[in-house]
Order: structure tokens, then sequence, then C-alpha cells
């Protein structure tokens, strides 16, 4: 079955950076295009970035472009969030998801906290 | 980027049948069919029920069904029972590899 393992969440001050880790099992993952999608404390969803199967292109939000940086290692199935310049307004559950290759998001891992405060 | 426009609630008793709308523009829920639809019970993982607008994902029951109509999707829940009261959300395709969420509709079983 499929399982994705969200890692790296914590307090962090703001302008810190913390990398997130989602190791990813159960499917073929070098096949399959990966996001992280976010959300705020007692807030909605907020779609964070993707990465196409095979990495070479990114795709961000507005609100996290030129701050955040998706990739990927298919030779440990492993999908990345690097997070700089962190911002009060960042903290949120970040969710590790899968592509279902018809526009919609599948499997989600089962989030890892990240919160940025002095 | 702008979200979608969702209800920040809606209600039905058991049995009854409830409509959740979720507005967008051309840009993004009317000009695309990759309109999806997530519940999500609190603490945990939101869950795929719908994709490219009306399609069930596996295991989800045929008491939920969705449709577009210009820029406005719907999710409709017939049969209502209590394991229904969750949170939904809508999300849509936006072009140019971005997507885009509800603000999420709070479905209550009276």
């Amino acid at each position: 079955q499929v399982q994705l393992v969200e890692s790296g969440g914590g307090v962090v001050q703001p302008g810190g950076s913390l990398r997130l880790s989602c190791a990813a099992s159960g499917f073929i993952f070098r096949t399959y295009g990966m996001h992280w999608v976010r959300q705020a404390p007692g807030e909605g969803l907020e779609w964070v970035a993707f990465t196409p199967y095979d990495g070479r292109n990114k795709y961000y939000a507005d609100s996290v472009r030129g701050r955040f940086t998706i990739s990927r290692d298919n030779s440990k199935n492993t999908l990345y969030l690097q997070m700089n310049s962190l911002r009060a307004e960042d903290t949120a559950v970040y969710y590790c998801v899968k592509d279902s290759n018809t526009w919609a998001f599948d499997y989600w891992g089962q989030g890892t906290l990240v919160t940025v405060s002095s | 980027q702008s979200a979608l426009t969702q209800p920040p609630s809606a209600s039905g008793s058991p049995g009854q049948s409830v409509a959740i709308s979720c507005t967008g523009t051309s840009g993004d829920v009317g000009g695309y069919n990759y309109v999806s639809w997530y519940q999500q019970y609190p603490g945990k993982a939101p869950k795929l029920m719908i994709y490219e607008v009306s399609k069930r994902s596996s295991g989800v029951p045929d008491r939920f069904s969705g449709s577009k109509s210009g820029n406005t999707a719907s999710l409709t829940v017939s049969g209502l029972q209590a394991e229904d009261e969750a949170d939904y959300y809508c999300s849509s395709y936006a072009g140019s590899n971005n997507w885009v969420f509800g603000g999420g509709t709070k479905l209550t079983v009276l």
C-alpha cells in the first residue's frame, strides 16, 4: 500500500531554515509527480509546490516562490522541501502528497508540523 | 492564485441530500475539467473523494457525486450519514502546473 512519511518539522525562528523529507513506498516513486501542501492551524489547505516524476522542473505557489525549494531523489524514493527565510505565516502542517496523474492529489502523508516563532 | 470560494458551512439531516459549491474563474474551475474534492476529519490527512469533476476515487460510496457548470463546481452528498460529517475541500488545476484549493466547508449532519 502507498505510504508517505514526512519528517523534519519543528520549531524555528523567523528568518531561519528547515528541510522537510518525505519517504515514499508502495508505488513506483520515479514515475509520479509529487506535491507539498500545507495547512495552517484551523485554516484550509494551500498548495505549495510540485515537481514532476523526473524532478527536472519545479513549480511554486506565489507565497513561497524564491524561499522554498522542492526536490526529489528517485534513487532514495524521497521528496524534500527546503524552506528558507521562514516567516510566522509559514506555520502549518506540511503534507507530502502523491500526484494522481489525473490532476488530483490521491495519497497524503500524515503531515509534519512546522512552527515559526521567536 | 486566489483561493476558490466555498461556503463555510453546510448541513442536513440523515438521509437528506446536501450540495457544496466551489466557485472559481475561467482560469481554473471554468477552464479545466480537473476539479477534485477532499474529505478531512479533524486531525487527519485529507482523502481524495472525487477527481476530474465527477469521477469517484476507489472505495468512495456512490452517495458522493460531483458536477460542474461554468466556473462553479459542486459536490453532492446524497443519503447523508453521520460519518459524512467532516470538512470538504475542492481543488482545481489552474494552468502552468499550479493548483488552487477552496477555503473548505464544514458539513454537519443534524
